[in-house]
């Protein structure tokens, strides 16, 4: 089953990109990476997902590898409202989804 | 609006007694689950079911149970055998069939036991 590894925390400064990698070296090949992100005591936000190509919506860019290992979320220009857990997670075949710890993002001004 | 409505936001119960967490959406998702959170950790799997009258176990299954009666309600029964019932609660949904479908999450029960 794949699994993901991230970072615990990382900083990032107000109007800068931050980029958030993941590890998924046992993924499958038609195995989706989803990204999500949590801002305390709230239900996960969905932010944005893919298989192969890198993806872009009006919240994220996901780059991922040609090898599909490994992924990068890019939130071009952080705000502090960013400031959240984010969770890179893959989708099994038989629909199951795990979250890992995820990556604490910090948003400084 | 569609969407996945968890009640109530707050439970407390006393130690011993089971306790049951409602999981209603309007999504028409066939695919519904449950995960437990603890301060400052992750989420961890309890169970999930793909279809009416079927449910798989999770990483955390023990001290739980689930029905599937209904697609559109899934609840949760933390019965006296979890050992640390207190923790925040959250379901999910997702449509099935649809490899690149989304979870859409509700927005979680927090429970305390004392």
């Amino acid at each position: 089953d794949a699994k993901t590894t991230q970072p615990p925390s990382m900083d990032c400064a107000e109007g800068r990109a931050a980029n958030l990698p993941c590890n998924h070296s046992t993924i499958s090949g038609n195995e989706y990476v989803y990204w999500y992100r949590q801002i305390h005591s709230q239900g996960p936000q969905y932010i944005i997902h893919g298989l192969k190509n890198n993806e872009t919506n009006e919240m994220a860019s996901l780059i991922i590898t040609e090898d599909r290992k490994s992924s990068t979320l890019i939130l071009p220009h952080a705000t502090l409202r960013d400031t959240a857990v984010y969770y890179c997670i893959v989708l099994l075949r038989n629909n199951d989804m795990r979250f890992g710890a995820g990556t604490r993002l910090t948003v400084k001004p | 609006d569609g969407g996945i409505t968890q009640s109530p936001k707050y439970l407390f119960r006393k130690e011993g007694q089971n306790v049951t967490l409602s999981c209603e959406q309007n999504l028409n998702h066939d695919a519904m689950y449950w995960y437990r959170q603890d301060p400052g950790q992750g989420l961890r799997l309890i169970y999930y079911s793909q279809i009416v009258n079927d449910f798989q176990k999770g990483d955390i299954a023990e001290g739980y149970s689930v029905s599937r009666e209904k697609k559109e309600s899934f609840p949760l029964t933390v019965t006296s055998a979890q050992k640390n019932p207190t923790a925040f609660y959250l379901c999910a949904s997702r449509a099935f069939g649809e490899y690149n479908s989304p979870l859409h999450f509700g927005n979680g029960t927090r429970l305390t036991v004392t």
